[in-house]
């Protein structure tokens, strides 16, 4: 089955710097990543997602790439803010074959002030 | 918009006690429900799932069990609980995207 890493696991950036999380897939039948953002005691909530027919996708200060040779997504925050600390999830599925999403650990990021 | 409830929000129970948790979903049709544990600190284990009224599929063997007697209604039970269950129980929906609810913090003592 799928199976998603993700790293770093811990992530501490300066404020205003940017932020880079990396994961990678196993299953080349995935075609949807979504990525989740979890405040502390809080809620998964999708920032971002992006599809296999799509290399990059932004939204204001986050972004990520997609390739799909090397089975790897990564998320880019910029200009990083204090509210950008949080847990942060990477995830694949299959849509159409698979009902379930598979997640990454987890990276826990922190902005330094 | 869809909306998940979950309840209660907090639970604390003793060792071998049973345990209900429900989750509730409104403005969708035959949505995939699923739950969630998350131990502190960590990711989010996937327990069940399910695709339709009375359909459960189970990810981990485990002494939780899960129902599905409504369309929108998803339960998570025990019969006896462990020290090992505490958690923060997430019940999600969703085909594509998985949209989560506020989740249910449970604490066994």
């Amino acid at each position: 089955g799928e199976n998603v890493e993700q790293h770093p696991s811990t992530l501490s950036v300066q404020e205003g710097d940017s932020a880079v999380i990396k994961c990678t897939y196993s299953d080349s039948a995935s075609n949807y990543f979504p990525w989740y953002k979890q405040e502390l005691g809080k809620r998964p909530q999708l920032i971002i997602d992006i599809r296999s027919n799509v290399g990059e996708k932004k939204d204001q200060r986050i972004a990520v790439t997609l390739n799909k040779t090397a089975k790897h997504f990564s998320l880019h925050i910029t200009e990083t803010q204090p509210e950008d600390s949080a847990v942060y999830f990477c995830a694949a599925s299959i849509i159409g074959r698979d009902d379930k999403i598979i997640f990454g650990k987890g990276t826990r990021l922190h902005i330094l002030p | 918009s869809q909306t998940i409830h979950q309840w209660p929000a907090t639970l604390v129970q003793p060792v071998g006690s049973p345990l209900s948790l429900e989750c509730t979903v409104e403005g969708t049709s035959n949505p995939n429900l699923y739950w969630y544990r998350q131990a502190a600190g960590r990711g989010l284990q996937l327990l069940f799932y399910s695709v339709g009224i009375g359909q459960i599929s189970s990810e981990v063997p485990q002494n939780l069990s899960a129902s599905r007697p409504q369309d929108r209604q998803f339960i998570l039970s025990s019969k006896k609980l462990l020290l090992s269950d505490s958690g923060f129980y997430l019940c999600a929906q969703g085909q594509e995207t998985q949209y989560f609810g506020p989740g249910t913090r449970l604490l066994v003592l």
